[in-house]
């Protein structure tokens, strides 16, 4: 059973702040997606990354998957509040049949 | 912009009782999936399918679970004897092709009393 552990868990920070979510895991996956969830909704793709040591940015947030293609990091740069969310990874070992979602970090920015 | 649809967005449902959850897949993806989310918990894969066949499916998805494509835009989950630990988030999810991106519809919520 493949495990994609995300840390932090809960990142409560103010407006204006960098932050960091990791998502790691023992498997290597050929691709990997971030989604970001709001309460009661569907996921919502982020972005996709396929290639090992791949950066991929989008406005503020900026994606990056390890060289072994086992970890990703999304970064953000000056969180508004509009960025509060769970936000999850979520990795395909290869099949392309499923995904394995990651635990989910729960962001919220304040004012 | 295209997404996918689900129908009802709520169901509430008696314990044993079957249930048929509806999803319209993004009209030109190939590849439909069903996941499901226990409330506080993460999301799971139950099953893919492909050309009308299970592509593959989890151990969650045990006989009391079936899925169909009924006709050419309609992909289903049926529950045949509901359990109180079924309820949860359901949901849909299509791509264009086999490890493509994977697009999420908004889920059906299911309360199994």
């Amino acid at each position: 059973t493949q495990l994609l552990e995300q840390s932090p868990q809960f990142l409560s920070i103010q407006e204006g702040e960098n932050l960091t979510v990791y998502c790691n895991s023992s498997s290597v996956f050929s691709s990997l997606q971030w989604y970001r969830q709001e309460p009661g909704e569907g996921p919502v793709l982020l972005v996709t990354v396929v290639t090992g040591g791949e950066v991929k940015k989008l406005k503020r947030l900026t994606f990056q998957f390890g060289d072994a293609r086992k970890d990703s990091s999304l970064h953000i740069t000056a969180a508004q509040p509009g960025d509060t969310g769970l936000y999850l990874c979520a990795g395909d070992t290869g099949g392309g049949n499923k995904l394995t979602f990651g635990t989910g970090t729960q962001l919220k920015v304040e004012l | 912009e295209p997404e996918v649809t689900q129908t009802p967005s709520h169901q509430v449902t008696q314990m044993g009782q079957e249930v048929i959850l509806r999803c319209v897949p993004i009209s030109n993806h190939l590849y439909f999936y069903w996941y499901r989310q226990i409330l506080g918990q993460k999301v799971e894969f139950l099953v893919s399918f492909y050309n009308n066949e299970i592509s593959e499916k989890s151990e969650i998805f045990d006989d009391q679970f079936s899925v169909e494509r009924p006709d050419g835009s309609n992909f289903t989950l049926k529950i045949r004897s509901t359990k109180l630990e079924d309820s949860a988030m359901y949901f849909c999810a299509s791509s264009d092709y086999l490890g493509d991106e994977q697009f999420f519809g908004p889920g059906t919520r299911l309360t199994v009393l």
